[in-house]
């Protein structure tokens, strides 16, 4: 089982739509939760982090639920410009040392 | 946007020779990452930086090593290069230290063939 998974997608969403992807995790151990946004044959670039209390920002909200080890981003209002893989990402302390783990990544295809 | 330069952002060599691929940083974080990305995998891990000289194994580092003799710098080098080693190569920095929350910044990305 990998450490962390996602739903490979694609998510094909008309315009103005809300989606939602999920990503969990197995190692309860787990610190930090962060979503990054990647455009074709790009680096990936930070969306936001994610905080056990929930956070938004503008029409982004992301979710962290620890008992049932996973994190959610919400996308409200979906513009063409969303258009781009997501990854999840799980960062742990582990032997004194951090490293950070990535999902394969949720593909959205926003549609005129 | 954080100060992480990789160099060459594109490269095509021949099965068999060593390549070196290299990350520069400006801004004093302690971590610095490597990790290869390819199609149906994601990005996967491949070695890992926590100081100068202080450098651990990721989840795919067979056929890789590196080496950190300064801060700002990550040497990822590939000792004979393979096929199976045609992938994009990403660096990333991070400062835990400061903050547990403390994301990854990414590099531009080195593109490598190995024909």
């Amino acid at each position: 089982r990998k450490e962390v998974e996602q739903d490979p997608g694609p998510f094909n969403v008309p315009e103005g739509a809300t989606v939602a992807f999920n990503c969990t995790y197995s190692n309860s151990a787990s610190q930090s939760f962060f979503w990054y946004r990647q455009d074709c044959r790009k680096e990936p670039k930070l969306l936001m982090s994610v905080y056990s209390s929930g956070n938004e920002d503008g029409r982004f909200t992301a979710q962290l639920n620890r008992a049932s080890q996973y994190i959610s981003l919400l996308i409200r209002d979906s513009k063409l410009s969303d258009s781009a893989t997501y990854l999840c990402v799980v960062s742990s302390l582990t032997s004194g040392t951090y490293k950070y783990i990535f999902g394969t990544g949720t593909r959205l295809k926003v549609l005129a | 946007d954080a100060g992480i330069t990789q160099s060459p952002r594109h490269k095509v060599t021949e099965t068999g020779t060593p390549v070196t691929l290299r990350c520069h940083q400006t801004e004093n974080h302690r971590y610095m990452y490597w990790y290869r990305q390819d199609p149906g995998h994601g990005l996967r891990l491949i070695h890992y930086s926590y100081g100068v000289k202080d450098t651990d194994k990721g989840e795919v580092s067979d056929g890789y090593s590196v080496s950190r003799s300064k801060t700002e710098d990550f040497l990822l080098t590939l000792e004979s290069a393979t096929s199976s080693q045609t992938s994009v190569y990403f660096c990333a920095i991070s400062d835990p230290g400061i903050s547990y929350n403390s994301p990854l910044h990414f590099g531009n990305g080195t593109r490598l063939t190995v024909t």
